[in-house]
């Protein structure tokens, strides 16, 4: 079993819409869970992170974290075409992030 | 950004031949990481350092090797370039906020073996 599992889409949405990508994740010991978005041709950028169980908002990005399921998700509101990138979770493994294979978003305008 | 400088940002090399690719940073973290970027395959872990001269193994460390001489480069070294090498590699730092690791990249080298 993989240690991080996403579905590598492409997840398409209509512009304005709510996108939800989903990960889950072996370890049960982790204790941080992150979001990092990735444009084709750049690096990955932080753009949340979580590490208690429940909901953490930061603008149109929502994080959320059930520890009892492994379950860790990210929802993007009123969608835009700039949001279409590779989404990519990660957890804090001893010394170290343990990256997922990344969702693919395609917002369509 | 981090203060995370990689070059070359592009390489083509033949199969056989050493490559080595250089990571530099500005801003005195101590973790230093090695990753490549594969399609279907996500960022895979290569070899990072916790020190100079500390070093530890990643998932995909065959046919790697590091060396960190310096707290601010860490160096990656193909020893004999195979066409599987063939991938984007990112150098990352991490940094301790408030309790947990944050990992921030570099801009990434391209590297084709031909």
């Amino acid at each position: 079993q993989k240690e991080v599992e996403q579905n590598s889409g492409p997840l398409s949405v209509p512009e304005g819409a709510i996108a939800s990508l989903n990960c889950t994740y072996s370890d049960r010991g982790s204790q941080s869970f992150f979001w990092y978005r990735q444009y084709s041709g750049k690096s990955p950028e932080l753009i949340m992170f979580i590490y208690s169980n429940g909901d953490k908002e930061d603008g149109r990005f929502t994080a959320q974290l059930n520890k009892a399921s492994q379950y860790v998700s990210l929802l993007i509101r009123d969608s835009q075409p700039s949001d279409s990138a590779t989404y990519l979770c990660a957890f804090g493994g001893t010394n170290k992030l343990i990256f997922g294979t990344g969702t693919l978003l395609a917002v369509q305008p | 950004d981090a203060g995370i400088t990689q070059s070359p940002r592009h390489k083509v090399t033949e199969t056989g031949t050493p490559v080595t690719l250089r990571c530099h940073q500005t801003e005195n973290h101590r973790y230093m990481y090695w990753y490549r970027q594969d399609p279907g395959h996500g960022l895979r872990l290569i070899h990072y350092s916790y020190g100079v001269k500390d070093t530890d193994k990643g998932e995909v460390s065959d046919g790697y090797s590091v060396s960190r001489s310096k707290t601010e480069d860490f160096l990656l070294t193909l020893e004999s370039a195979t066409s599987s090498q063939t991938s984007v590699y990112f150098c990352a730092i991490s940094e301790e906020v408030q309790g947990r690791t944050e990992a921030f990249f570099g801009q990434g080298t391209r590297l084709t073996v031909v």
